[in-house]
């Protein structure tokens, strides 16, 4: 099964810059996502690792060390509409890759 | 590209009654999941499918829920009879080609919401 853990609420201030750092423990594994979700809308698809090391994506990045289990989602220059829950995600492998497991989200308000 | 479909966005029933929630998938994406979502117990994979065929069910909460997936384009879920207890909001989720495919994130539809009284 998969385990995962990411703290239930951060804030921060616009500009500033905000990590939210996921841990799991899985029985598989096949990749990392990060979810955003904007309260009464779906979540939308912010990165992917699966390699050790940071990836980057405009103001966003995304950081994973499976040896650790660890990853963390860096926000740099913070704006209101940032205001939203992050989701950590683990896709399993082998007969069930394609299954992936969410954590409960990290709820990031972001104040002027 | 259209994104997911799900229908209806909102339902409003009571207990003991049929719920179908519909979806549609991104045409080409050959994986499909049904997720449920609530403040207590956050997001849920209930069940996947990998062309058309169920994968893994084993988050299907009772013998009340069941899904189909007739083909590429559609699938349903059911829950018959309904409990106060189903209220959540319901999302179907497509991936793309392949099981597990790296880097293939999922495309969430919008959600139904249900209020089961």
């Amino acid at each position: 099964g998969q385990n995962i853990d990411q703290p239930t609420e951060m804030t921060a201030t616009e500009g500033a810059i905000v990590q939210i750092n996921c841990t799991y423990q899985t029985s598989g594994f096949n990749g990392l996502f990060w979810y955003q979700q904007h309260a009464g809308e779906a979540p939308t698809f912010l990165s992917y690792n699966v390699l050790d090391g940071l990836e980057e994506k405009g103001r966003f990045s995304s950081f994973l060390s499976r040896s650790k289990g660890y990853s963390y989602l860096l926000l740099k220059e913070l704006q209101m509409k940032d205001s939203a829950s992050y989701l950590c995600a683990v896709r399993d492998q082998g007969t069930n890759a394609g299954k992936s497991t969410f954590g409960d989200g990290t709820t990031l308000t972001v104040k002027p | 590209d259209a994104g997911v479909i799900q229908s209806p966005r909102h339902e409003v029933t009571e207990m003991g009654q049929e719920v179908t929630l519909r979806c549609k998938p991104i045409s080409g994406h050959n994986s499909l999941f049904w997720y449920r979502q609530t403040m207590m117990r956050g997001l849920e994979l209930l069940i996947y499918f990998n062309n058309n065929v169920p994968i893994d069910d084993s988050g299907m909460p009772e013998d009340r829920f069941s899904a189909k997936m007739p083909n590429a384009s559609f699938s349903t879920l059911k829950i018959q009879p309904s409990e106060p207890r189903d209220s959540a909001v319901y999302f179907c989720a497509s991936g793309g080609l392949g099981t597990g495919t790296p880097g293939s994130p999922l495309h969430f539809g919008n959600g139904t919401r249900l209020t089961v009284t």
